[in-house]
C-alpha cells in the first residue's frame, strides 16, 4: 500500500541557513512524489514533483528535493532559508489506478524561519 | 484565469443541515479532486472525478455525495451534517494524460463548522 511519512511535525531554522524538511514514502512500483507548501488560510501551492530521471529536482522559490531510491526518500531543501519560507510543507504520493492521478499526504511539516 | 475558485469560505452548520460545497475550475482540467484537511492529520482524499460524468470514491467518502455534470464544476454535498464533518475543505483539480504526473492546482479552501 501506498504512503508517505513525515517524521518531524515542527522544523525551526535560522535566516539564511539550510533547510531541509524530511519526507519518507512507500510505493509499489516506480514512485510519483510531491511537495506542496501551504501558507496561512490559503490552499496549497506546488512546489516541485519527481517522475522520473535526475534525482535532484528543482522547483519555485529555491527549493530542490533530492529522490533516493535506496533510503525510499525524498526530503526537499533549500540552501539559504528565508523568513517568508515559513510555512506549512507537505509531501504526497500519487496512488490510485492509473491515470487517476490521486494523491497520498503526509501529515504535514511546519518550518518556522528565525529572523 | 481564475484558477480553481471555492464557495462559501466560511459556513456554519447545525447537525442534520444539509449544503452543498461549490468548486469551479476554468483551465479545462479533466481531473477535479475534494480533500478534507483535520489539524495534524494532513489532506485525505474524498472523492474525484476523472471526467464529466464520472466519479469515484477516494478514502473517506461516508457522508458526502459529489457530482460532475460539467468540466468546469464539481460541488460537494453534504446531506446530514455531523460534528465530525468540521473541517477545511479543499478542492482540485490537473491535467488528464497519460505521464500521470502532473500537480494538482488547489482552490483556497472552504472551513466548515457543524455545531
Amino acid at each position: 500500500a501506498q504512503s508517505v511519512a513525515q517524521p518531524e511535525d515542527q522544523v525551526n531554522v535560522a535566516e539564511g541557513n539550510p533547510l531541509t524538511v524530511k519526507c519518507t514514502y512507500s510505493v509499489s512500483g516506480n514512485p510519483y512524489l510531491f511537495w506542496y507548501v501551504q501558507y496561512p488560510n490559503r490552499g496549497l501551492q506546488f512546489l516541485l514533483k519527481y517522475i522520473t530521471g535526475d534525482n535532484l529536482v528543482k522547483g519555485s522559490y529555491g527549493f530542490e528535493a533530492e529522490f533516493n531510491k535506496s533510503q525510499t526518500s525524498f526530503h526537499l531543501k533549500k540552501p539559504s532559508a528565508l523568513v517568508s519560507d515559513s510555512a506549512l510543507y507537505f509531501c504526497a504520493v500519487r496512488f490510485g489506478r492509473t491515470g487517476a492521478n490521486n494523491l497520498f499526504f503526509g501529515t504535514g511539516t511546519r518550518l518556522t524561519v528565525i529572523p | 484565469n481564475a484558477g480553481v475558485t471555492q464557495t462559501p469560505k466560511f459556513r456554519i452548520l447545525k447537525i442534520g443541515q444539509s449544503m452543498t460545497l461549490q468548486c469551479t475550475q476554468d483551465m479545462n482540467h479533466n481531473y477535479m479532486y475534494w480533500y478534507r484537511q483535520d489539524p495534524g492529520m494532513g489532506l485525505k482524499l474524498i472523492y474525484y472525478s476523472v471526467g464529466a460524468g464520472i466519479t469515484d470514491k477516494g478514502e473517506v467518502p461516508n457522508g458526502y455525495n459529489v457530482s460532475r455534470s460539467t468540466t468546469e464544476d464539481f460541488p460537494l454535498r453534504l446531506e446530514l451534517a455531523a460534528p465530525s464533518q468540521t473541517s477545511v475543505y479543499f478542492c482540485a483539480s490537473s491535467y488528464s494524460g497519460t505521464s500521470g504526473g502532473n500537480e494538482q492546482f488547489f482552490g483556497p479552501g472552504t472551513r466548515l463548522t457543524v455545531l
